[in-house]
This record gives C-alpha cells, sequence and structure tokens, in this order.
C-alpha cells in the first residue's frame, strides 16, 4: 500500500545492544515524526525531519537516541546500549508538509529489551 | 509530557450505544485532534476541530471543543463492534509538536 511502514514490527534486544528502526514515510511527505509508546500511554514525541534537516530533537531521551534521514525519504531511529526502560513501541508518522496539519502513522516497531 | 489527559481511562458498552469520551488540556491551542488506535496498530486521524470552531461532524462522529474550560469531547453515535480500540486526544500549539493524551479504551461489545 501507500502507507507509512516500519521495520522491524517486533525487535527483541539484550541490554546493551545497539539497535536500528527504519521508516519509509509516504512518498512525497516533507515531514517525518518519531514517538515512542510506553504500554498504556499516549505517544510522546521524539524528533522531526522536515526533509533531511532535524529541526526538532527536544523529545530525545538522552545521547544514546540518534536519528537520521539522509536524503529526505527513509529515515532510522538508532538506540545505542539499550536500557529496560527503552521498551515501547516506536511510532513513525508522516505528513505532506508544514502547512498540513494531519500526520499519517506506521504500524510502530514494538521494541523489547531483556 | 502529556498534556491531554481522557477521561474516562476505559469504557464498556453494548453495540449500538452512543460513547462519549472527554479530553482537558493545559495551554492554549491551535487545534486539537482526535486519532484512534487498534490493538497492535499505529494512530489513524479521526478529525481535527481548531481553536476558533466549536462543533465538527464526520459520519458518526461528533466533536466538540470548548477553549475556555480547555477540554473537547468525542461522541461515537450507535457504535460498532469494530469501534473497539484506544482513543487519543492530541493538541497543537505554535511550532510546538503534538501532545497526546494517555487515551480512552473503548470496548464495544456485539
Amino acid at each position: 500500500g501507500a502507507g507509512v511502514s516500519q521495520s522491524p514490527r517486533y525487535k527483541v534486544a539484550k541490554r546493551g545492544q545497539d539497535v536500528a528502526l527504519r521508516c519509509d514515510p509516504i512518498s512525497g511527505h516533507v515531514s517525518l515524526f518519531w514517538y515512542q509508546q510506553a504500554l498504556g500511554q499516549g505517544p510522546e514525541f521524539l524528533t522531526y525531519f522536515q526533509n533531511e534537516a532535524q529541526l526538532d530533537k527536544s523529545g530525545l531521551p538522552s545521547d544514546r537516541f540518534f536519528a537520521e534521514r539522509p536524503e529526505g525519504s527513509v529515515s532510522t531511529l538508532k538506540i545505542q546500549r539499550t536500557q529496560q526502560e527503552d521498551s515501547a513501541v516506536y511510532l513513525c508518522a508522516s505528513r505532506m508538509d508544514s502547512t498540513k496539519e494531519t500526520q499519517y502513522f506506521g504500524p510502530g516497531t514494538r521494541l523489547l529489551v531483556l | 509530557s502529556q498534556q491531554g489527559e481522557e477521561d474516562p481511562q476505559a469504557l464498556s458498552i453494548q453495540e449500538g450505544e452512543n460513547a462519549t469520551m472527554n479530553c482537558s488540556y493545559k495551554t492554549s491551542i491551535n487545534n486539537l485532534q482526535w486519532y484512534r488506535q487498534n490493538s497492535g496498530r499505529g494512530l489513524v486521524h479521526l478529525i481535527l476541530i481548531r481553536s476558533n470552531e466549536r462543533e465538527k461532524h464526520s459520519g458518526r462522529l461528533r466533536v466538540t471543543l470548548d477553549t475556555s474550560k480547555k477540554s473537547s469531547s468525542l461522541l461515537i453515535t450507535a457504535s460498532r463492534a469494530a469501534d473497539t480500540a484506544s482513543y487519543f486526544c492530541a493538541t497543537h500549539s505554535g511550532n510546538t509538536p503534538l501532545v497526546f493524551g494517555k487515551g480512552t479504551r473503548l470496548s464495544v461489545i456485539a
């Protein structure tokens, strides 16, 4: 389909491992967002890209979290030295551009850190 | 941090009944949006209401906004089993990111 896709859908990591989560936004969408959703909670903003520029990373919880979107399309969220509190669903959303208000979400990557 | 707070946290109704969920928030907003999330899935945008609007309809959905009380409600009429999901409000202020509430878990029993 033409929606936002994320991979992997599920990831189990041992504490201390590095993980990389991928997001393929809707083709042509300029804006891309990453959110973290803990169990039973609403999504919390992590970071925002407009094309390849990371305009807001105020929600990244620590310097172990890093996101990139080098060519302005696919984005990768990397978590280094994972810890148990990183266990959550990581959601990616894209938006046509900054003049539009609707974000389209992917299915998420469920990360479990043991 | 989460600005919106939905209430109730969980709601269980019979098919055909109406479901009402409320959202309260803390700061002034440009718009408020409602999203649905089915178990294990991403969020689906349902409806957006701007700060200068008081009510909006979309199919079986009716949203109200009271900026003086900093609150919104989502009404789903004639509910169906397929409406079973979590519902989140999200507020947008200025250039800040969307801020989501904790959600209401709706169960519609056939």
